[in-house]
């Protein structure tokens, strides 16, 4: 059964500094998904990564995938309020969530 | 471009009755999901439809819980008879296909939120 971990579960940082997320699974998978979910709200699509070493970028936000290590990094950069939300990643065909990171970004 | 459209948004009910929850996709998406999210965790995947066949409904409870996707395009999810845990947020999503790698980004619609007293 394909588990997935998130660390940390909460994150309180302050507007622009950097931090980085991480998304580890258990079993080999060739997909993974980024999404944001504000309180209160659905899911919105980030990031889809579909290869080893794929890399993409959006704003302030940067994710990562190394499939070998079974590992996805969301890298925050310079953070501002407006990134305060809760990120899921996801993996797999049959979307196997991990737990969510809620962030909060403070002045 | 409309997006996932779900009704209710707010459903309360006692246990042991019985919910609907209806799901229109974004036009032209084959793939439909429903998931359930628990207060506090992630999505949890109860059915996926390719079209009007189920492509995965493992983790979907049988003995109360059923999906449907007629003519290929909106969806039903009942619960019958509802029980205190079913309490959480019935999430539909769409995509344009699910093959393989050649999967694209899933749309979520805004959700029903339901509560079992």
């Amino acid at each position: 059964e394909l588990k997935v971990e998130q660390n940390p579960l909460f994150l309180s940082m302050q507007e622009g500094k950097n931090y980085t997320i991480y998304c580890n699974y258990s079993t080999t998978s060739d997909r993974l998904y980024w999404y944001r979910q504000d309180p209160g709200k659905s899911l919105e699509s980030l990031f889809v990564l579909l290869s080893n070493g794929a890399v993409k970028q959006e704003g302030r936000l940067m994710a990562s995938l190394d499939t070998k290590a079974r590992l996805s990094t969301l890298h925050i950069t310079a953070a501002v309020h407006d990134l305060s939300a809760t990120y899921f990643c996801a993996v797999g065909s049959r979307l196997t969530f991990g737990e969510g990171t809620q962030l909060t970004v403070n002045p | 471009e409309a997006g996932v459209a779900q009704s209710p948004r707010y459903k309360i009910i006692e246990k042991r009755q019985s919910v609907a929850f209806w799901c229109n996709p974004i036009s032209g998406h084959a793939t439909l999901y429903w998931y359930q999210q628990i207060l506090g965790q992630g999505p949890k995947l109860l059915i996926q439809f390719q079209n009007n066949g189920v492509v995965d409904d493992s983790q979907l409870p049988k003995d109360r819980f059923s999906a449907e996707r007629l003519k290929g395009v909106d969806s039903t999810l009942k619960i019958q008879p509802a029980k205190l845990e079913d309490s959480a947020v019935y999430l539909c999503a769409s995509s344009l296909r699910d093959r393989g790698l050649l999967v694209g980004t899933q749309y979520f619609g805004p959700g029903t939120r339901l509560l079992v007293l």
